[in-house]
C-alpha cells in the first residue's frame, strides 16, 4: 500500500510562530496535497503539487505558504501562525493515471497558543 | 457554502443494519465522485469511487449516483462494529484534475 509519512504527529506553538510541517511520499506519485480537518468543515484544501517545483493553490491558502522540493518531499509553512490555524493537517499523494486515489498520511495535530 | 454537503451530520445504526449516507453537490461541473472513510486517529482512506449513473457494489458497500439531481449516497448493509468512522464524500470536476473537494463528512456508530 502507498506510503504518506508527515511529521511531527504534533505540534504547538504560540502565535507568530514559524512552523513548517514536512511529509514524504514513498510511491513515485506525481500529485501531492495539504489538506486542514475541522469539524463542521471536513477536509479543506489549502495547496496541492503536480511536481517537484510546481504549487497550486487550493481553497484556503491565506496564511500558507508550500513548497514541493524533490517528487517525494512537500512542506507546509506557517511563516506568522495565528490561533484560527489551530487544527489537524493531512498530507496526501495521488498519481492520477488510473488509480484516482488519494493516500493519506497519519497527520499533524497542530495547535497555536 | 459547502460545494460538497453531506447529511445526516451524525448517524447511530444497530449492528446488522442498513446505514445510508447522502452528498449532494452544488456545482454541476462535479461529474465524478468517492467515498472515503476515517477511523479516529488515523487519515481517511478511499472505500470506492462512482462516476456513472446508477449503482456500483463493492462487498457490503453500495453507491449510487444521480448526476442530474447531483446526488450521490452510500449504503453499508450488515453494518458492523468496525464500520463506526467518519465518511466523507469527495467530488472532482475532472477525471485528472488533480483536485479532489471534500465534504464536512457524517460520523457513524454502529451499537452493538
Amino acid at each position: 500500500e502507498a506510503a504518506v509519512t508527515q511529521s511531527p504527529r504534533n505540534k504547538v506553538t504560540v502565535t507568530g510562530g514559524n512552523v513548517t510541517l514536512s511529509c514524504r511520499q514513498t510511491n513515485s506519485h506525481n500529485y501531492m496535497y495539504w489538506y486542514r480537518q475541522d469539524t463542521g468543515h471536513g477536509l479543506r484544501l489549502i495547496h496541492y503539487s503536480y511536481g517537484a517545483g510546481n504549487l497550486q493553490i487550493g481553497d484556503v491558502p491565506d496564511g500558507y505558504k508550500a513548497t514541493r522540493t524533490t517528487q517525494e518531499d512537500f512542506f507546509l509553512l506557517l511563516e506568522l501562525a495565528s490561533p484560527s490555524q489551530t487544527s489537524l493537517y493531512f498530507c496526501a499523494s495521488s498519481d492520477w493515471t488510473g488509480t484516482e486515489t488519494l493516500y493519506f498520511g497519519s497527520g499533524t495535530r497542530l495547535t497555536v497558543l | 457554502q459547502q460545494k460538497v454537503q453531506q447529511s445526516p451530520e451524525s448517524l447511530s445504526v444497530p449492528e446488522g443494519g442498513m446505514a445510508s449516507l447522502n452528498c449532494t453537490s452544488s456545482d454541476r461541473n462535479f461529474q465524478y465522485f468517492w467515498w472515503y472513510r476515517q477511523h479516529s486517529g488515523e487519515g481517511p482512506k478511499a472505500l470506492m469511487s462512482i462516476f456513472s449513473d446508477g449503482d456500483k457494489k463493492e462487498g457490503r458497500f453500495t453507491a449510487h449516483l444521480n448526476k442530474a439531481s447531483l446526488h450521490v449516497s452510500l449504503h453499508i448493509r450488515d453494518s458492523q462494529p468496525s464500520d463506526s468512522a467518519l465518511y466523507f464524500c469527495a467530488a472532482s470536476k475532472n477525471y485528472n484534475q488533480g483536485k479532489l473537494i471534500f465534504g464536512q463528512g457524517t460520523k457513524l456508530s454502529i451499537k452493538p
